[in-house]
């Protein structure tokens, strides 16, 4: 089955810096990649995802790249504000045709922005 | 719009009793999927539905899980009979068909088994 790394587990930046996480995926035939946002005792909330038709998304400081030869994809979070304090989560799944599939989670990233 | 909604929200039940878990997922999702979040195992996923039919349940860890979908609107997660290494939160989600569609995820429930 699928399995998905993700580093570091734990990363503290300035506010007002970058930050990026990263992951990789074993199987090749994935070609789904979200990120999940969750603070404590809440929810998992989606805050981007890409396709593996596309190399790169956007969304205003956040943005997604994926290397599909090299299976590996990044979440970077720019001009870092207190609120972007949380656990980060990449996920992995293979959806063929119209359908879906579970989600196989990375073990998520503790981000500390510092003030 | 209504968010997928989960009950109860927490839970605690001492070991050997039967536990529910109930869901109910956003109108018009195809989609349903259970998943359990420890601090040693992370997010897994347990089972999915489409259309109300089990379509991957290698997740459900052990005979003492089961999950049913009786109808688009309804879905439950039964643990019987409970152990303390059952628990955990576990979270409900739903997703539309159409080729990796987003998953939206319940509030999830908190399981203390004593």
């Amino acid at each position: 089955g699928e399995n998905v790394e993700q580093h570091p587990s734990t990363l503290s930046v300035q506010e007002g810096d970058s930050a990026v996480i990263k992951c990789t995926y074993s199987d090749s035939a994935s070609n789904y990649f979200p990120w999940y946002k969750q603070e404590l005792g809440k929810r998992p909330q989606l805050i981007i995802d890409i396709r593996s038709n596309v190399g790169e998304k956007k969304d205003q400081r956040i943005a997604v790249t994926l290397n599909k030869t090299a299976k590996h994809f990044s979440l970077h979070i720019t001009e870092t504000q207190p609120e972007d304090s949380a656990v980060y989560f990449c996920a992995a799944s293979i959806g063929s045709g119209g359908g879906a599939d579970g989600l196989t989670f990375g073990k998520g990233t503790h981000l500390i922005i510092q003030p | 719009d209504a968010g997928v909604i989960q009950s109860p929200r927490h839970e605690v039940t001492e070991m050997g009793q039967e536990v529910t878990l109930r869901c109910k997922p956003i109108s018009g999702h195809d989609y349903l999927f259970w998943y359990r979040q420890t601090m040693m195992r992370g997010l897994e996923l347990l089972i999915y539905f489409n259309n109300n039919v089990p379509i991957d349940d290698s997740g459900m860890p052990e005979d003492r899980f089961s999950a049913k979908m009786p109808n688009a609107s309804f879905s439950t997660l039964k643990i019987q009979p409970s152990e303390p290494r059952d628990s955990a939160v576990y979270f409900c989600a739903s997703s539309r068909t159409g080729g990796n569609q987003p998953q939206h995820f319940g509030d999830g429930t908190r399981l203390s088994i004593l």
